[in-house]
């Protein structure tokens, strides 16, 4: 069973820091990995969607990338902004199209 | 890009009556969409998948009986919460594939409140 976990829970940084935030998953035999970002009381908004076979995916400030050999992903954020505040989670897909969601990171920013 | 509405937004319910919750894509045809519920400070758990023209997924421990999903045409899927508890009270998102590339698009959810 695939099991997605996301470090850290929780994240406060000032604004203008560039972060990193990271899924992990335990079954590489995966067929796409996706980042989204949810606020508050909100629906999901898909931010990057990285096929099996590519190793980043880019949108403006953010960049994703992907080991799927290692069970890894990374949300790069430069240039942190206040409203980037928000919950990201990571959701990986299989080919039957179901997906599997981390617990999500929280991350804040301060002016 | 494409989008997925639901409706209502926010629902309020009395114990014991049903409550239908619609998922629609907008400007794409859904042959899958995806019905999830997620409670407060937790991440989304996949209920059921719904397919056109065939009957639901059902994930481990989900009640079919009490979760109906119909998915009548490509751009619509509909959930029906039967015999609401106060338990049940959630918020349900649905989402859709589009294509083959399997990427997910979600709706803005709807919050179900049982009294």
């Amino acid at each position: 069973k695939q099991e997605v976990t996301q470090i850290p829970a929780a994240l406060s940084v000032p604004e203008g820091e560039n972060l990193v935030l990271n899924c992990s998953f335990t079954d590489s035999a995966i067929y796409n990995l996706q980042w989204f970002r949810q606020d508050p009381g909100k629906g999901l908004t898909s931010l990057l969607l990285i096929q099996s076979s590519q190793r980043e995916q880019t949108s403006g400030r953010l960049n994703a990338s992907l080991d799927k050999s290692s069970g890894r992903s990374t949300l790069y954020i430069a240039a942190s902004q206040p409203g980037d505040s928000a919950t990201y989670l990571c959701a990986v897909n299989t080919n039957a199209g179901k997906s599997t969601f981390g617990d999500g990171t929280t991350l804040t920013v301060k002016p | 890009g494409a989008v997925v509405s639901q409706h209502p937004s926010w629902v309020i319910c009395k114990s014991g009556t049903s409550v239908k919750i619609e998922c629609r894509s907008l400007d794409f045809q859904a042959t899958t969409m995806f019905w999830y519920r997620q409670f407060p400070k937790q991440s989304l758990m996949l209920m059921a998948t719904s397919n056109e023209g065939s009957k639901a997924t059902y994930e481990q421990g989900v009640e079919k009986d009490k979760f109906l999903i119909n998915h009548a045409s490509l751009t619509l899927s509909t959930l029906t919460v039967t015999s609401a508890h106060p338990e049940d009270s959630s918020f349900y998102i649905c989402s859709a594939r589009s294509g083959s590339s399997y990427e997910q698009y979600f709706g803005p959810g709807t919050r179900l409140t049982v009294t």
